[in-house]
């Protein structure tokens, strides 16, 4: 089983629409999850940190499954400036361990469009 | 946050030759991080490059194709060596300004395409 695993889509849904993209992961033991967003041709950006509480942002919900080992990220109203690769992140070991242990995923596409 | 000059942005090199890659970084960081994005594939961290001491590379990666520098707290150089088309790929430094490692700043990039 890969360690970190997206859909990668692409997801096409028209503006206004609400979407929701899951990520798996497979180390229990991983400690802390991330969304990245990744623009064509561009860098990776933090976009939201994923609490085991869950973690809102505006139109951004991130949540935490740790039973079934995914984490979610949740777009309401899309608009066309959403339209990105979104990034699951997870830290499979301590905090402040081997850089190593960051592992990406390949990345979720989402095209909006009007 | 951070802002991270990296360059170049592209480059296309005939095999065997080598290219360095430069990432200067506004602030003071402990670590920076390069990390290689192959076409369709997730990033993978290539090495830790401390201030002072021999990076650090991770499995698959060695430091006579990859090697780093890190002259001081805000500059890193990453070479590609005696390159093949396999190195093909888009090549990344990053920092965690606030010491969590998992919080990363990237530099824009260097597209490299090799012939």
């Amino acid at each position: 089983r890969k360690e970190v695993e997206q859909d990668p889509g692409p997801f096409n849904v028209p503006e206004g629409a609400t979407v929701a993209f899951n990520c798996t992961y497979s180390n229990s033991a991983s400690q802390s999850f991330f969304w990245y967003r990744q623009d064509c041709r561009k860098e990776p950006k933090l976009l939201m940190s994923v609490y085991s509480s869950g973690n809102e942002d505006g139109r951004f919900t991130a949540q935490l499954n740790r039973a079934s080992q995914y984490i979610s990220l949740l777009i309401r109203d899309s608009k066309l400036s959403d339209s990105a690769t979104y990034l699951c992140v997870v830290n499979m070991g301590v905090y402040g361990g081997s850089q190593g242990n960051l592992i990406f995923g390949k990345g979720t596409k989402l095209s909006v469009k009007p | 946050s951070a802002v991270i000059s990296q360059k170049p942005s592209r480059d296309i090199c005939q095999r065997g030759t080598s290219l360095t890659i430069q990432c200067q970084v506004d602030s003071q960081v402990t670590m920076m991080f390069w990390y290689r994005q192959q076409p369709g594939q997730s990033l993978t961290l290539i090495a830790t490059a401390n201030q002072g001491s021999e990076a650090t590379y991770e499995s698959g990666f060695v430091i006579d194709k990859f090697p780093i520098s890190r002259p001081n707290l805000t500059f890193s150089t990453l070479t590609v060596s005696n390159m093949s088309p396999e190195d093909s790929s888009i090549y990344l430094c990053s920092v965690a300004p606030d010491g969590r490692n998992e919080k990363l700043f990237f530099g824009s990039g260097t597209q490299l395409s090799v012939l």
